[in-house]
C-alpha cells in the first residue's frame, strides 16, 4: 500500500527557516498537501502542491516537490513560535478522495 | 459559517461496550471522511462517504467497526465492543467535491476515545 514517511521532529530558532521533508511511496500520486496541527486543535490544510508541478510558493511558506525522488519539502521562511505544531505531509490519488498521511514532524521553535 | 462540528468532544468508555461518534459536516459538501489519529499508527483514513454512491469502507480495521450518512449530512461512526486498542481520536472530514484541486478537506476538532 500506500507510505508517506516524515521525520518525527524539527527544532529551529525563531527567525531562522524551517524545513520539513516528506517521502511517499505511491507514484500516482496527483495531490500533495501540507497539514498542521496545532495542540488541541483540528487540522488545518496550509498548502498542496498538484504532482506536475516543482513548486509552489505561498508567503512565508514554500513546497518543493521533486517527483522523481518522490520527494515533498515544505519551507517556513523567518519561523515563528506560532508555527510551533505537528505538520503532516499527506497524498492522494485524486481531489475529493481520501488520504495517505505522513506520521507528523513536531516543529519546535525556540525564542 | 460553521465548521466540521464532531460529538462528544471526550468519550470515555469500559471494554466492551459499545461507542457512537457523530461527525457533522459542512453544509453542503458532498464528501465526508472518517480518519482516525493513534500514537502507535499515527493518521489513518477509515472510511468515506461521497454523496449517494456506496462508501469506501477500505480503511475500516475490522467488522466492529461501522459508520452511516444519513441523508446526506450527518454521520455516525459506530464501535461495537471497543477494545484498548481503539483508543484514539477519531477525525472527521467533509469536503465539496467540485472536481478541481481546490477540494480543500475541513476537519472537525476529534472524539478523543478511551476504552479502559
Amino acid at each position: 500500500g500506500e507510505d508517506v514517511e516524515q521525520s518525527l521532529f524539527l527544532s529551529v530558532r525563531e527567525g531562522d527557516s524551517s524545513v520539513i521533508n516528506c517521502t511517499y511511496t505511491d507514484s500516482s500520486s496527483t495531490y500533495l498537501y501540507w497539514y498542521k496541527q496545532e495542540p488541541g486543535a483540528g487540522l488545518q490544510l496550509l498548502t498542496y502542491i498538484f504532482s506536475n508541478m516543482d513548486m509552489k510558493q505561498d508567503q512565508r511558506l514554500t513546497v518543493l516537490l521533486n517527483k522523481k525522488d518522490k520527494h515533498l519539502s515544505l519551507r517556513i521562511a523567518d519561523t515563528q513560535t506560532g508555527d510551533s505544531a505537528i505538520y503532516f505531509c499527506a497524498e492522494s490519488g485524486d481531489a475529493g478522495n481520501m488520504l495517505t498521511f505522513g506520521g507528523g514532524t513536531r516543529l519546535m521553535v525556540k525564542p | 459559517g460553521a465548521g466540521v462540528s464532531q460529538s462528544p468532544s471526550n468519550k470515555v468508555t469500559e471494554k466492551g461496550k459499545d461507542v457512537e461518534l457523530r461527525c457533522d459536516p459542512i453544509s453542503g459538501h458532498t464528501a465526508l471522511y472518517w480518519y482516525r489519529q493513534s500514537l502507535g499508527q499515527g493518521l489513518e483514513f477509515l472510511i468515506y462517504f461521497q454523496g449517494n454512491s456506496a462508501p469506501d469502507k477500505s480503511g475500516l480495521p475490522s467488522d466492529r467497526f461501522s459508520a452511516e450518512r444519513t441523508g446526506g449530512s450527518v454521520s455516525t461512526l459506530t464501535i461495537q465492543r471497543t477494545q484498548q486498542e481503539d483508543s484514539a481520536v477519531y477525525l472527521c472530514a467533509s469536503s465539496l467535491v467540485s472536481g478541481g484541486p481546490w477540494d480543500e478537506q475541513y476537519f472537525g476538532p476529534g472524539t478523543r476515545l478511551t476504552v479502559t
